[in-house]
Parts: structure tokens; sequence; C-alpha cells
């Protein structure tokens, strides 16, 4: 498939802890975007990193993208309990003259505290 | 709060039933989205609009209806679903269609089908 595909399926861990999820994709992608979602709720967006951009930061997260290994990871340091969610990677690829993300189904992440 | 409203919230509803879902966004975006997110599988995309024009059906059955009545607004007709309708349809918009652009989701309806 061409969607985004998440390592692990799901994560526990400790407050404080550092937390990473991986993604792979099989396409060209333009850019690829990391959601966030809470139990009940609708999907945030957390960050965007281009296809041109190796690195991006944004506050405790920290996102990679190797297009030549069509893998991005999210790094969220010093996990808080309020991180406990579901994380989705998105890449976003232009098809039928429009960008789509194609999402997959996610990490689980559990910060206990 | 997103800037994208989805209302109702939970909605349980026999087969023969009709319903309709709607979805508001304040955030001035000329594209919607409609998703359906089912237990444990990815986001599937049903269908997206641009400037109130459909631009993709995503292969998704007759018994859903979507409208697009101006650039805030979005509905999803539904008669005669199916038990395997039941899921959580989500509502997305973006600025534009094109481009490096984030989407701005609302808190979805829980759909149930008896």
């Amino acid at each position: 498939s061409q969607q985004g595909e998440e390592d692990p399926q799901a994560l526990s861990i400790q407050e404080g802890e550092n937390a990473t999820m991986n993604c792979s994709y099989k396409t060209s992608i333009n850019n690829l975007q990391w959601y966030r979602q809470n139990s009940g709720r609708g999907l945030v967006h957390l960050i965007l990193i281009r296809s041109n951009e190796r690195e991006k930061h944004s506050g405790r997260l920290r996102v990679t993208l190797d297009t030549s290994k069509k893998s991005s990871s999210l790094l969220i340091t010093a996990s808080r309990a309020a991180d406990t969610a579901s994380y989705f990677c998105a890449p976003d690829m232009f098809s039928g003259g429009y960008n789509k993300l194609i999402f997959g189904a996610g990490t689980r992440l559990a910060v206990h505290p | 709060e997103t800037g994208v409203t989805q209302t109702p919230r939970h909605l349980v509803m026999g087969m023969t039933n009709k319903k309709s879902l709607k979805c508001e966004q304040h955030l001035g975006h000329n594209a919607m989205y409609w998703y359906k997110q089912s237990a444990k599988k990815p986001l599937e995309l049903m269908f997206v609009y641009s400037l109130e024009e459909r631009v993709e059906n995503n292969s998704v059955p007759s018994r859903f209806s979507p409208e697009c009545p101006n650039s805030s607004h979005l509905f999803l007709h539904l008669h005669t679903l199916q038990p395997e309708d039941s899921a959580l349809y989500l509502c997305a918009s973006s600025v534009r269609l094109v481009g490096n652009q984030p989407q701005h989701f609302g808190d979805g309806t829980r759909l149930s089908i008896l």
C-alpha cells in the first residue's frame, strides 16, 4: 500500500522518558506530516517536514526525514502523561491533481506518571 | 478549538434510517474532506471538495452522499447503512488542495449502526 506505516503499533513509557515512533512509506512525497489524536477527539496537526528537509524541531518534538530510505521518525523528549495519545504519520503525495495525505494506523503511546 | 465543528458528536441509527452529518469550518479554508476511521485501521479518505466542487470520490458506496453548499459547510447524507459502516467520521479542512498544507480536523461523529 502507499500509506504511511507506523512502528511500533503501541509504546508504553514512564514520564520523563523519550518516545520514538517510526514511519515508512512507499511513494515519492512532497512532505510528511505528523498528527496526534487523543481518545475520542479529532486529529491535531503537529509538524510538517518538506521533502528537501532532513530534520525539524517544534518544542519537545523532533522529526527526521530520510527520503532515500522512505522513512521518518518522531521523537518526543521528556514525555508527559498528557502526551498519551495515538500518533499518525501522513505522507503527502500529489495525485489526481491535488495533495493527498495517506495515513497509517498509528502508534498508540501511553505515558505513565 | 480547532476551527472545525462537527455535529452530532454521536449518532445511533437503524439500517433503514436517513440521517446527515454536518461539518462547519471557521477558518476560511477552500478545501474540505470526509474521512472514515475504523478501529485499528488507517484513516480512509472518502470525499474531497475544493471551492464546493467535488474532486474525489474514493470508491465510496452510494449510500453515502456528500454535499458542499459553500466553502464553509460540508454534509454527509446517510441512507440504508450497513453495520460495517459503524465508525468515527472525521471532517477536515485545509487552506487549499495543493501545496504543503496541514489539515485541520473536527472531533468527529461517532456513528453506530444497529
